[in-house]
């Protein structure tokens, strides 16, 4: 069966970084593309950025291009995302997802989500 | 950015019943070299991952159930529930993938039973 599957809970204080795993298997990892996507408590969902787990090549968006680094590790089929000077506003649950081939922003696999707490 | 919006935000459906849920995009999400609409829906469970419901404004992601059908292009979408089942609770989300990020949802609409 095709998965995705995140690492658990954190709880960070202001100022530090989380990482958070993606684990995939039943498929062909380095074939598609890996995207992260973060929901805060009452917003609407929001995309952080990708990675191509073949090539490694990835984009941020710039609302957090100076704060997220997403790398993948091939030989364990998983994908990385950190986020560093977390802020309050940072508490959220992430989510991995992996893009439709050929279709960019389209996300047709999702893990369970990661749920991060940035509290004092 | 694209600005997508949902309507309404909730709302409460007998058993059997349809339910119409609307997405507006700011812009047009229609791509008029192969004339898609690059507009997808998804269903959120409590405590499950989202799951892709429909893409392309109108295709059923394989595994959907008929009764989920989309419709509509340029900037007004529908999604539609024609006979509610009691699984059919959910969030549901639009969200546009038109050309380069980033990519939008809209801010969900919760569907229950009435």
């Amino acid at each position: 069966q095709v998965h995705l599957v995140q690492s658990g809970a954190e709880v960070e204080n202001p100022g530090a970084s989380v990482r958070v795993s993606c684990k995939a298997s039943g498929y062909t990892f380095i074939s598609y593309v890996l995207y992260w996507v973060r929901q805060a408590p009452g917003q609407r969902l929001e995309w952080m950025g990708w990675i191509s787990a073949g090539s490694g090549n990835t984009k941020y968006s710039q609302k957090f291009q100076d704060r997220v680094t997403i790398i993948r590790d091939t030989s364990a089929s998983t994908v990385y995302m950190e986020l560093s000077n977390l802020r309050s506003e940072d508490t959220a649950v992430y989510y991995c997802a992996r893009g439709r081939l050929g279709t960019t922003g389209l996300f047709d696999l999702w893990g369970q989500g990661t749920l991060v707490t940035v509290s004092s | 950015d694209f600005v997508m919006t949902q309507s309404p935000d909730s709302l409460a459906v007998s058993l059997g019943e349809r339910a119409t849920i609307s997405c507006k995009s700011s812009q047009s999400v229609l791509y008029s070299s192969n004339n898609q609409n690059y507009l997808a829906w998804y269903q959120h469970k409590p405590g499950q991952p989202p799951k892709l419901l429909i893409y392309w404004a109108s295709t059923r992601e394989s595994g959907v159930p008929d009764r989920f059908s989309g419709s509509g292009s340029g900037t007004d979408f529908t999604l539609t529930i024609s006979s509610l089942q009691a699984e059919d609770v959910a969030v549901y989300y639009c969200q546009q993938f038109y050309t380069n990020p980033p990519w939008t949802f809209g801010q969900g609409t919760r569907v229950e039973i009435k």
